[in-house]
């Protein structure tokens, strides 16, 4: 596709609930990366992929959270049991590879609210 | 963990004024890059600025990295409204992911 696309905007749910963002990467692209963003910070590194290896998973905050990317393309990022303080902007960016200097193309984010 | 600290936190100015941020960083890196991001948008990627090179420049844009003091600067020129937005700072070492900087908030007024 033309950019990096996100689904849903926005989602709220429950404390306890379970819920899934997906990411559609440029098509291209070989290296797809979820950040986590509270409100006036700067992103934070989750996880990153390299077609459907998952090469760096340090920065899940805790053992509920999970990611795929099963056929080296779209991604989904869970999150068991949300908790109030997994609120916050989830973004997904891709890239070409390492060997494009690691410029990221970012998506609009997914705005998650767990009441 | 952020990986650096911006300065300033918030930044108003006049349109076709200049606009200076600065970006410290903790650790050794490869590159750094400056992001924008306009309210309710996603990261628009600015410039990158590799750790063996000192300046560059991208039409308004400017950036200087002191990798001595661990540190990069991002200057506007002759901003203009649309420059409104926060700035970002993005270090990398030899991993693929981008450690963000708290950001600047700027304003531009007409």
């Amino acid at each position: 596709g033309a950019g990096v696309s996100q689904s849903p905007r926005y989602k709220v749910t429950k404390r306890g609930q379970d819920v899934t963002l997906r990411c559609d990467p440029i098509s291209s692209h070989a290296t797809l990366y979820w950040y986590q963003q509270a409100l006036g910070q700067g992103p934070e590194f989750l996880t990153y992929f390299n077609y459907e290896a998952q090469p760096d998973k340090s920065g899940l905050p805790s053992d509920r959270f999970s990611a795929e990317r099963p056929e080296g393309s779209i991604s989904t990022l869970t999150i068991q049991r949300t908790e109030q303080r997994d609120s916050a902007m989830y973004r997904c960016a891709s890239s070409p590879g390492r060997q494009f200097n690691n410029e990221q193309f970012f998506g609009p984010g997914t705005r998650l609210t767990v009441l | 963990s952020q990986q650096g600290e911006e300065d300033p936190q918030a930044l108003s100015i006049q349109e076709g004024e200049n606009a200076t941020m600065n970006c410290s960083y903790k650790t050794s890196i490869n590159n750094l890059q400056w992001y924008r991001q306009n309210s309710g948008r996603g990261l628009v990627h600015l410039i990158l600025i590799r750790s063996n090179e000192r300046e560059k420049h991208s039409g308004r844009l400017r950036v200087t990295l002191d990798t001595s003091k661990k540190s990069s600067s991002l200057l506007i020129t002759a901003s203009r409204a649309a420059d409104t937005a926060s700035y970002f700072c993005a270090t990398s070492k030899n991993t693929d992911k981008l450690i963000f900087g708290t950001g600047t908030r700027l304003q531009v007024f007409p």
